[in-house]
């Protein structure tokens, strides 16, 4: 399986980012998985942003339940993120991850390669 | 939740040996956690999961014999023997906490290996 992320570069303060993971090798839908979106600002460390499970179900970090929505697109092979009223603290390197629904195996592998965004007007 | 604690920097000479830690915040000694190497402009990569008895589950695909894991108390370690020039990276350590109505996902600050 491989992930791989897309959407818009730049991005202006206060509107709305949204991004997709398209994964390939295997059907989003098939299997017990969560999908998850991570993000890394230059130079910093990981911050997990949240996760949806193949039924719809999702987990949010709290930090930024607010302003997040991720959802599933099983047609497209995709899921996606909406980040919502963003500043320039939302600048960052975004990326998507699976993990399986198995407790003792539910590490974040494979991830996607990743994509910058930066919010600037 | 815990909170994953990680030195900011390490070295280490090519073939030497060197071992990473991660510390959980206190009350959190029975957590597993997992390693990250991330590779300079890359995304990261997993190396494997370790709890208070050693590895949990299997190592990341492509990670070589010379990665291995102990934890003890509080701290989860990563050992790296004979390092190469390729081991030069960011290493994270990661922690889940809660039920699935509750889950989060918590990563150290990141220890940079540099090889001499």
């Amino acid at each position: 399986v491989q992930l791989q992320e897309s959407g818009p570069g730049l991005v202006k303060p206060s509107q709305t980012l949204s991004l997709t993971c398209t994964v390939s090798g295997g059907a989003i839908s098939s299997g017990n998985y969560y999908w998850s979106w991570i993000r890394q600002p230059a130079g910093k460390g990981l911050e997990w942003i949240g996760r949806i499970y193949t039924s719809g179900t999702t987990n949010y970090n709290p930090s930024l339940k607010s302003r997040v929505t991720i959802s599933l697109e099983p047609s497209k092979n995709q899921f996606s993120l909406n980040l919502s009223s963003l500043t320039a603290a939302d600048t960052a390197v975004y990326y998507c991850a699976r993990s399986r629904m198995v407790p003792e195996l539910d590490w974040f592998d494979p991830w996607g390669q990743g994509t910058l965004v930066t919010v600037s007007s | 939740q815990p909170v994953l604690t990680q030195p900011p920097s390490a070295s280490a000479s090519l073939g030497a040996s060197v071992t990473l830690t991660c510390t959980l915040s206190s009350g959190y000694s029975d957590y597993k956690v997992d390693w990250y190497q991330q590779r300079p402009g890359k995304g990261p990569r997993f190396v494997m999961r370790v709890g208070t008895g050693g590895i949990v589950g299997f190592k990341g695909d492509g990670i070589p014999d010379r990665f291995s894991v102990l934890g003890s108390g509080l701290n989860r370690y990563l050992t790296i023997k004979n390092i190469q020039e390729e081991d030069e990276s960011d290493y994270y350590c990661g922690a889940d906490h809660g039920s699935e109505n509750n889950f989060v996902e918590v990563f150290g600050g990141g220890t940079k290996l540099t090889v001499l």
